[in-house]
């Protein structure tokens, strides 16, 4: 079975610090996607990362896939109010699309 | 363009009450998927379709639970008899492959009581 841990569970810091969330696997995946989730609504992609080692960036936020692809990281950096939400990463398999666990994040003007 | 659209975005019914639940993918979408997300266990997939066919149903909690896709442009999920512990939020989502970004409807907020 293919399970896809996040870390932390929960994070609330202020406006303007960096963090970190980790997505951490035993199994190799095809590639692995990192959405977000707010309130009321469905999640929405942000990124799809495919290659081992892979670092993609998008404004404050870069990913990374592990060389092994079985892991990744999503780091933003100057968090604001608006990075508010819950980021699950998302692991395409041989024959499944796991969500991890996810990371609600909540930012404090 | 529209988007993913389910209906209806609220659900409230009774326990041993049959709900229905109602999902229109992206037009040209190939692949569709159920999800059920609560606090407690996240987001779960349920069963997913490709080209109508239900390929994966490993994750439908029980007998209760039934999907169908008769068309492309149209699937239910059906919950017979609803009990209390299927309170949760419903998605569907649809791809272009089973195997690319996924489109996320705005979800269906079931509560039995």
């Amino acid at each position: 079975t293919q399970l896809l841990e996040q870390s932390p569970q929960f994070l609330s810091i202020q406006e303007g610090e960096n963090l970190t969330v980790y997505c951490n696997s035993s199994s190799v995946f095809s590639s692995l996607q990192w959405y977000r989730q707010e309130p009321g609504e469905g999640p929405v992609l942000l990124v799809t990362v495919v290659t081992g080692g892979e670092v993609k960036k998008l404004k404050r936020l870069t990913f990374q896939f592990g060389d092994a692809r079985k892991d990744s990281s999503l780091h933003i950096t100057a968090a604001q109010p608006g990075d508010t939400g819950l980021y699950l990463c998302a692991g395409v398999g041989t024959y499944k699309y796991i969500f991890g666990t996810g990371t609600r994040l909540k930012v404090l003007a | 363009d529209a988007g993913v659209i389910q209906s209806p975005r609220h659900e409230v019914t009774e326990m041993g009450q049959e709900v229905t639940l109602r999902c229109k993918p992206i037009s040209g979408h190939n692949s569709l998927f159920w999800y059920r997300q609560t606090m407690m266990r996240g987001l779960e997939l349920l069963i997913y379709f490709n080209n109508n066919v239900p390929i994966d149903d490993s994750g439908m909690p029980e007998d209760r639970f039934s999907a169908k896709m008769p068309n492309a442009s149209f699937s239910t999920l059906k919950i017979q008899p609803s009990e209390p512990r299927d309170s949760a939020v419903y998605f569907c989502a649809s791809s272009f492959s089973s195997r690319m970004e996924q489109y996320f409807g705005p979800g269906t907020r079931l509560t039995v009581t």
